[in-house]
């Protein structure tokens, strides 16, 4: 079975924090993506990378900055936190068509 | 950005009752269409993957097909139950966008009373 795991299921941050993201996957995918989820929004992509050091800006990139060091581990980073910034993230892993999503971290910052 | 539209937003149907939702998608631009089912405090997991237009895919008491010419898939619940609470979104893989990933619908959720 493909698992793709988070840091932290839940978050608590402060305005102005830095705050990473991490996400893993097991299966040698090739391509992860972040989402956020809010209320009547659905998911909404942020970043996607097709590989090791590629990104690719999703619909709402702004305020967010990410990194694929490694094929399994792609990370997330909220420069400087804000309380628009409350959201479900979730990650994702995908070899081609599925897309295998981690259990999702509920960020708030205050 | 591609437009993926789910009907209705939210719906409450007894245990037993049959349902279904829409899935509405541009046409033009389709190659592939998913549908995922997210439960509270789990994670979304595929239920279908469909590509062809006229596809119809069954899992269980869980059906759906797909019109691509005319730019819907319906998800189908035969004999609801409890256990089938849970969000269900569709998404979309776009041909010619220059888009890789998948754009989601915002979902349909699902209660079912017992």
């Amino acid at each position: 079975d493909v698992k793709v795991t988070q840091s932290s299921r839940y978050l608590v941050k402060r305005t102005g924090e830095k705050v990473f993201l991490e996400c893993v996957q097991d299966m040698d995918h090739e391509n992860m993506f972040w989402y956020r989820q809010d209320p009547g929004l659905g998911l909404r992509l942020i970043y996607f990378s097709y590989d090791v050091k590629m990104k690719e800006k999703g619909d709402i990139p702004e305020g967010y900055s990410v990194s694929r060091e490694k094929k399994e581990r792609f990370s997330l980073i909220l420069e400087s936190a804000s309380t628009n910034q409350t959201s479900m993230y979730l990650c994702a892993s995908s070899l081609s068509n599925e897309q295998f999503f981690g259990p999702g971290t509920r960020l708030t910052v205050l | 950005i591609l437009n993926v539209e789910q009907s209705p937003q939210s719906l409450h149907v007894q245990e037993g009752d049959s349902t279904n939702f829409t899935c509405s998608f541009p046409s033009s631009n389709f190659y592939a269409l998913h549908w995922y089912r997210w439960e509270t405090a789990k994670s979304p997991e595929a239920l279908f993957v469909m590509t062809l237009n006229g596809d119809e895919k069954k899992k269980g008491r869980i059906s759906a097909t797909l019109n691509t010419k005319e730019g819907y898939s319906y998800l189908y619940i035969k004999g609801s139950q409890p256990e089938d609470s849970a969000t269900y979104l569709c998404a979309l893989k776009g041909l010619g966008t220059g888009r890789r990933a998948l754009t989601f619908g915002s979902g349909t959720r699902l209660q079912v009373q017992p």
